[in-house]
């Protein structure tokens, strides 16, 4: 079953701009995680956030975490053509190692 | 070595095929995870082991079968699949405790 919704489903913007994801889960989480996928291959792991967490930063990456709304964001500043890809969240609940993804995002950055 | 393997890269297979998915990492990582992925859809969690023990199977049907022969390597034994299991398969690694993933390629598969 699926934790996570995420919005926009899909994000077009121009090289240099900033880019912002959303993240919605349902039920009480350990941690929040993000990963890029490029086009049907594996997936990246981008940045882990505790429960206990609000903000965390990585290069060019911000993620927030509201636990009262249920909700975490990811920035990605100054985009590059190569940030191209599909963004997931995706929620560990402290079920024994089980992340569930969210929806995803597909991100495009033109030249 | 950060590196997630996993081969075949693609697979065709018919619905009476017998066939093996295969999954290795040496990174030390004591979870092991199955995920099936359909097209522009999340992954979809299948199997975990950890410590080499199945510790999670998300219902799974049972013409998909894990095997997890020890702490570097993992399979997915496939028999008697529909054209509905075609999806790309991927495999991930991690440390026990809800820590991040680390992914293979996957491997698509198409059945006919």
């Amino acid at each position: 079953s699926q934790q996570g919704e995420e919005d926009p489903q899909a994000l077009s913007i121009q090289e240099g701009e900033n880019a912002t994801m959303n993240c919605s889960y349902k039920t009480s989480i350990n941690n929040l995680q993000w990963y890029r996928q490029n086009s049907g291959r594996g997936l990246v792991h981008l940045i882990l956030i505790r429960s206990n967490e609000r903000e965390k930063h990585s290069g060019r990456l911000r993620v927030t975490l509201d636990t009262s709304k249920k909700s975490s964001s990811l920035l990605i500043t100054a985009s590059r053509a190569a940030d191209t890809a599909s963004y997931f969240c995706a929620t560990e609940t402290g079920g024994g190692n089980k992340l569930t993804f969210g929806t995803g995002t597909q991100l495009k950055v033109e030249l | 070595d950060t590196e997630v393997t996993q081969t075949p890269k693609h697979l065709v297979m018919g619905m009476t095929n017998k066939k093996s998915l295969k999954c290795e990492q040496h990174m030390g990582h004591r979870a092991m995870y199955w995920y099936k992925q359909k097209a522009k859809k999340p992954p979809e969690l299948m199997f975990v082991y950890s410590y080499e023990k199945l510790s999670i199977n998300e219902s799974v049907p049972s013409r998909f079968s894990p095997e997890c022969p020890n702490s570097s390597l993992l399979n997915l034994h496939l028999h008697a699949l529909q054209p509905e299991d075609s999806a790309l398969y991927l495999c991930a690694s991690s440390q026990p405790g809800g820590n991040e993933q680390y992914f293979g390629p996957g491997t698509r598969l198409t059945v006919t």
